[in-house]
């Protein structure tokens, strides 16, 4: 099972929003609405910010959201702020025996 | 609140052994799958084994059959990880997770632990 595929670095001014993607297979993004989403700061472990696509945890700002198009996942950051400065990365269910894959990461910088 | 403490990571050479253990607390371990996701210095998020609430269920990645058992014991909330063979590629962080469920199903770890250390070598 192959990674998900994301772009290694995004980046936007505060306020402003941004998209990051996240392609895979019909296999997997494209087989189930069962894509999470998790921000890392360095250093630290990962925190659940989308699940199910386009749920979010309780507490969670809304000014994260997710959304899915085929094959291909997107988790949105709108209103742009510095503590969003970190790594994200996506993850799906695949089924089978393989019941995660993860994306490869990118890193969000806020200019 | 719930919580995942790692501990038992350590310095270990290449073919050695070691495990891992995962305490939680907060919430009905029983009603949960776990899992191990690692993270190797510098890179990204991996996947590594799934069991389901009742041990009934259990899954490898591909990079750890054969080498890395995972196992549980509800009575005590506690999920482990026994790893042998230990390669240089084994060195990473390796973070316990939890699942929301009783099958490894939901593509979802809401909850992880602050990791623990794991270093192969010579």
């Amino acid at each position: 099972q192959s990674a998900l595929t994301q772009p290694a670095s995004v980046s936007g001014s505060p306020g402003q929003s941004i998209t990051i993607s996240c392609t895979g297979t019909s296999s997997d993004v494209g087989n189930y609405d069962l894509v999470s989403w998790y921000q890392q700061h360095p250093g630290k472990a990962p925190k659940l910010v989308i699940y199910q696509v386009n749920r979010r945890p309780s507490g969670l700002s809304d000014r994260f959201s997710g959304s899915k198009s085929g094959n291909t996942a997107s988790l949105t950051i709108s209103g742009l702020q510095a503590e969003d400065e970190a790594d994200y990365y996506c993850c799906s269910h695949v089924g089978g025996s393989t019941p995660f894959v993860f994306g490869t990461g990118t890193k969000v910088t806020v200019l | 609140e719930v919580q995942l403490v790692e501990s038992g990571g350590g310095l270990v050479r290449p073919g050695g052994s070691l495990r891992l253990s995962c305490g939680g607390s907060g919430y009905s371990f029983i009603s949960q799958s776990m899992n191990w996701v690692r993270q190797s210095p510098g890179k990204g998020l991996e996947w590594v084994s799934s069991i389901s609430s009742h041990s009934d269920y259990i899954y490898y990645s591909n990079s750890v059959k054969g080498r890395f058992t995972i196992s549980r014991d509800n009575a005590k909330n506690s999920l482990y990880l026994q790893m042998n063979s230990l390669r240089v590629e084994d060195t990473a962080v390796y973070y316990c997770t939890r699942s929301p469920g009783t099958l490894v199903d939901t593509g979802t770890n809401d909850y992880w632990g602050q990791g623990t250390l794991v270093t192969v070598s010579s």
